[in-house]
């Protein structure tokens, strides 16, 4: 079966460093991506692994281990904007551009 | 910069009733992509369209579900006969390629009553 897991909320404070990680069990893997989505909009797209290790993108980081099945969301000097829901999706091999979600994690950042 | 849009933003319906939720995707993208997210659950793929066909469709994209590409620039969805449990945020999404990022529209709140 397809499975991704990600903790359900996460708390943290502005200026801080916080790191949401994901696991995933699927029966194929083709890429991971994580989007930001505030409370009502539309995801928006963060990043994307598609081989072991680091990728960083200014605040934002995200870390791939195939071997794992893990990876997570960096994010540096929080702002209270990053308040969101941070969602990790994984592209299944073969998959005509298909992403499974995970359920999310409610990150609330607080001065 | 370009965007996926949507309309429209919401959409109130009778049970039984025919909806036809609209988009426009990114102009160069090829691939184009229907997700759906009930409240408070994560989101879900429904539907995959390539070339003017679909590529991929999952469990929930039954018979009730059809999607189109009527002209250049529009991708629709339509939902034959409303239940209450249509009733979520339908997002539209369009990528370059099968392999690449995909961008959502702002997406179409759809309540069935």
């Amino acid at each position: 079966g397809q499975n991704i897991d990600q903790p359900t909320e996460m708390t943290a404070t502005e200026g801080a460093i916080v790191q949401i990680n994901c696991t995933y069990q699927t029966s194929g893997f083709n890429g991971l991506f994580w989007y930001q989505q505030h409370a009502g909009e539309a995801p928006t797209f963060l990043s994307y692994n598609v081989l072991d290790g680091l990728e960083e993108k200014g605040r934002f980081s995200s870390f791939l281990s195939r071997s794992k099945g893990y990876s997570y969301l960096l994010l540096k000097e929080l702002q209270m904007k990053d308040s969101a829901s941070y969602l990790c999706a994984v592209r299944d091999r073969g998959s005509q551009g298909n992403l499974i979600f995970g359920k999310g994690t409610k990150l609330s950042v607080k001065p | 910069e370009p965007e996926v849009t949507q309309t429209p933003s919401h959409q109130v319906t009778q049970m039984g009733q025919e909806v036809i939720l609209r988009c426009v995707p990114i102009s160069n993208h090829l691939y184009f992509y229907w997700y759906r997210q009930i409240l408070g659950q994560k989101v879900e793929f429904l539907v995959s369209f390539y070339n003017n066909e679909i590529s991929e469709k999952s469990e929930i994209f039954d018979d009730q579900f059809s999607v189109e590409r009527p002209d250049g620039s529009n991708f629709t969805l339509k939902i034959r006969s409303t239940k209450l449990e249509d009733s979520a945020m339908y997002f539209c999404a369009s990528s370059v390629w099968g392999n690449t990022e995909a961008f959502f529209g702002q997406g179409t709140r759809l309540t069935v009553v």
